[in-house]
């Protein structure tokens, strides 16, 4: 079935760039995801890419797809301690449901 | 921007009772969805919801479980008979050109 892995935790010093990571195994994939949790709130949709997409860049977001190896990664630049939080990749097939990782909990210290 | 509104934020509830969550979706959105969210636990698809009815459910949503669009513009998740495993963050969301809207969540305490 379906399933979509994260490392856990990563952390960064303000003004760093932050790379989190994201395996998926369905290759039917035809969206992928980025989602911001931030503790107590909603999902908050970052960005996502089309699967027939290489790199989709949005202001300080970065988002890399390697679609051969079923590798996505989020790059933010200039990390702030804003931008602590948790980061969920998820992957969709068309308007199907969405599958979620566990979650990369991203710490920002000063 | 247009949100997902979820209502009440936070509901506590004693086992055996039943409760409503209550979704106002972006009003041009077609397609409707409730997932839930146990503590320090994945996001999980619940069900999924298109032109008036259930398109697809997962093995979570059970008997126990039911969802309405009463008005047309809420949808609402019934849960019948409360379990403690029940206990969790339930997140709404509604989905047009596959950008998922979701709202801040209910976070439901069954004790």
């Amino acid at each position: 079935g379906e399933d979509v892995e994260q490392s856990l935790f990563l952390s960064v010093r303000e003004g760093d760039s932050s790379v989190i990571n994201c395996t998926y195994t369905d290759s039917s994939s035809t969206y992928l995801y980025w989602y911001k949790q931030e503790p107590g709130a909603g999902l908050q949709l970052l960005t996502y890419i089309f699967s027939n997409m290489d790199m989709k860049q949005d202001q300080r977001l970065t988002v890399l797809l390697n679609k051969k190896d079923k590798h996505l990664s989020l790059r933010i630049a200039d990390t702030q301690t804003g931008d602590s939080a948790i980061y969920f990749c998820a992957e969709s097939i068309g308007y199907s449901t969405l599958t979620f990782g566990k979650g990369t909990m991203l710490l920002v210290s000063p | 921007e247009p949100e997902v509104t979820q209502t009440p934020s936070h509901q506590v509830t004693q086992m055996g009772q039943e409760v409503i969550l209550r979704c106002v979706p972006i009003s041009n959105h077609l397609y409707f969805y409730w997932y839930r969210q146990i503590l320090g636990q994945k996001v999980e698809f619940l069900v999924s919801f298109y032109n008036n009815e259930i398109s697809e459910k997962s093995e979570i949503f059970d008997d126990q479980f039911s969802v309405e669009r009463p008005d047309g513009s809420n949808f609402t998740l019934k849960i019948r008979s409360t379990k403690l495993e029940d206990s969790a963050m339930y997140f709404c969301a509604s989905m047009k050109d596959y950008g998922y809207t979701f709202g801040s969540g209910t976070r439901l305490t069954v004790v």
